[in-house]
């Protein structure tokens, strides 16, 4: 257990349709990171959270959208889903500056 | 030209074979340089880490940076069937806002 913990496992939906991912970060780790990675590509940065604030962006749709809470926890929200879409969602978490990423065990989307 | 480039392989090798990973980057301000391990439909865990130039040895693995040459190595001695995994090399610059991966290479170690 990395101490990272996203759920669901895994998730089968529609196209069209809109699905909420949850992470919650390793006990006092501030900053929160989601990835995609589809079958045999790299990891694609999506967006990360800094204690509540947006911090950086990266190649994140305009469908997708994602926040942190008060307890840190953060959710990423899938929506107008299409088949493209289906992938492996990892959440990561980071304390000090430069000690590397704690990814969880991700969410596999199925987009049917 | 991307940031960081990683062979993506595949690599099959034999048993107690030494396999060489690498990684280039062009990033100059890279300083942190780490290497993660990616089992099938696993979250990637973090295997080395490394500030700096260098080398950094644990048990089978080592990890060499090279910065002159923006270039690091991830070598594992004696491998194992259970190291076949996906390895990805990642760098920043220090803010953890920053970190680039490679798009990780496939190795198989066969028995």
């Amino acid at each position: 257990d990395s101490g990272v913990t996203q759920t669901p496992k895994h998730l089968i939906t529609a196209t069209g349709q809109r699905v909420t991912l949850r992470c919650s970060p390793r006990s006092g780790d501030l900053s929160v990171y989601w990835y995609q990675q589809s079958l045999d590509q790299g990891l694609q940065f999506l967006i990360q959270y800094y204690n509540g604030e947006e911090r950086a962006k990266g190649n994140i749709l305009e469908r997708f959208s994602a926040q942190q809470f008060p307890d840190l926890h953060s959710e990423l929200n899938l929506s107008s889903l299409e088949l493209g879409d289906s992938a492996l969602y990892f959440c990561a978490s980071s304390g000090t500056a430069g000690y590397g990423y704690t990814f969880g065990s991700g969410t596999r989307l199925t987009v049917v | 030209q991307k940031e960081v480039e990683q062979d993506p392989g595949p690599l099959s090798v034999p048993e107690g074979a030494i396999v060489s990973l690498n990684c280039t980057y062009s990033n100059s301000a890279f300083q942190y340089f780490m290497w993660y391990r990616q089992y099938s439909r696993k979250g990637p865990e973090l295997l080395m880490y490394t500030y700096s130039s260098g080398n950094k040895e644990d048990g089978r693995f080592t990890a060499q940076v090279d910065k002159s040459s923006k270039y690091i190595s991830l070598f594992i001695r004696d491998s194992q069937p259970s190291d076949s995994a996906t390895y990805l090399c990642a760098m920043s610059a220090g803010n953890n806002n920053d970190m680039r991966f490679g798009a990780g290479t496939r190795l198989t170690v066969k028995p």
